[in-house]
């Protein structure tokens, strides 16, 4: 079974500071993948950035980095530079090899402060 | 390219009444999940098909609900009766790659259902 846990229902952060949004993960599949998505209030989800179990490198995009530590079991989101855009619901998901579906955490509210 | 649609965006109807909701996937994906989400219960995974075929539907709470992939471009999900319990967002989700862990989601804008 896998599980995703995410263990700040709320954070804050100031304007232009970077912020880390943690995620820890239990998966007994050999292969998987790690995405994050923003969920903003009005209610789309968006795709923001993805990490794969075998990837050598952390990933980047833009704005967003993953630090994926595979001996911890943890993805954890950083936003560098952070902007009032950013104050949204951010949920943390995997999608396993042999578990091909995606299954989500409960999710941390993000809160910007100009 | 056009994303994931959903329809209808907002719902309100009477409990008893039969809802149903519709998903045409983003052309080409042949993983189709339907989520629904609440305040008390975060995201749940109800049902998700591949090729059309329903692979899991452990999450569906219970035999008022349904699910149908008739084709590649348009799946439904069904709750008959509604309950007021029942009120809350649903999001139809595809996704591309076969096995491939690295394809994710994407999301419709969602349904927002309420049952009086």
């Amino acid at each position: 079974a896998q599980k995703i846990t995410q263990t700040q229902p709320g954070m804050f952060v100031q304007e232009k500071e970077a912020v880390t949004l943690d995620c820890t993960y239990d998966t007994s599949d050999p292969s998987y993948g790690l995405f994050w998505y923003k969920q903003p209030s009005s209610g789309e989800m968006i795709f923001l950035i993805y990490q794969g179990s075998y990837d050598q490198q952390n990933a980047t995009e833009g704005r967003y980095s993953l630090n994926f530590q595979k001996a911890r079991k943890s993805a954890n989101l950083v936003i560098s530079a952070s902007q009032l855009g950013d104050s949204a619901m951010y949920f943390c998901a995997m999608r396993g090899y042999n578990n091909n579906d995606m299954r989500f955490g409960a999710g941390t509210r993000l809160t910007v402060k100009p | 390219d056009a994303g994931v649609i959903q329809s209808p965006r907002h719902e309100v109807t009477e409990m008893g009444q039969e809802v149903t909701l519709r998903c045409k996937p983003i052309s080409g994906h042949d993983y189709l999940f339907w989520y629904r989400q609440t305040m008390m219960r975060g995201l749940e995974l109800l049902i998700y098909f591949n090729n059309n075929v329903p692979i899991d539907d452990s999450g569906m709470p219970e035999d008022r609900f349904s699910a149908k992939m008739p084709n590649a471009s348009f799946s439904t999900l069904k709750i008959q009766p509604s309950e007021p319990r029942d009120s809350a967002v649903y999001f139809c989700a595809s996704s591309a790659g076969g096995r491939g862990v690295n394809q994710p989601q994407h999301f419709g804008d969602g349904t927002r259902l309420s049952i009086l």
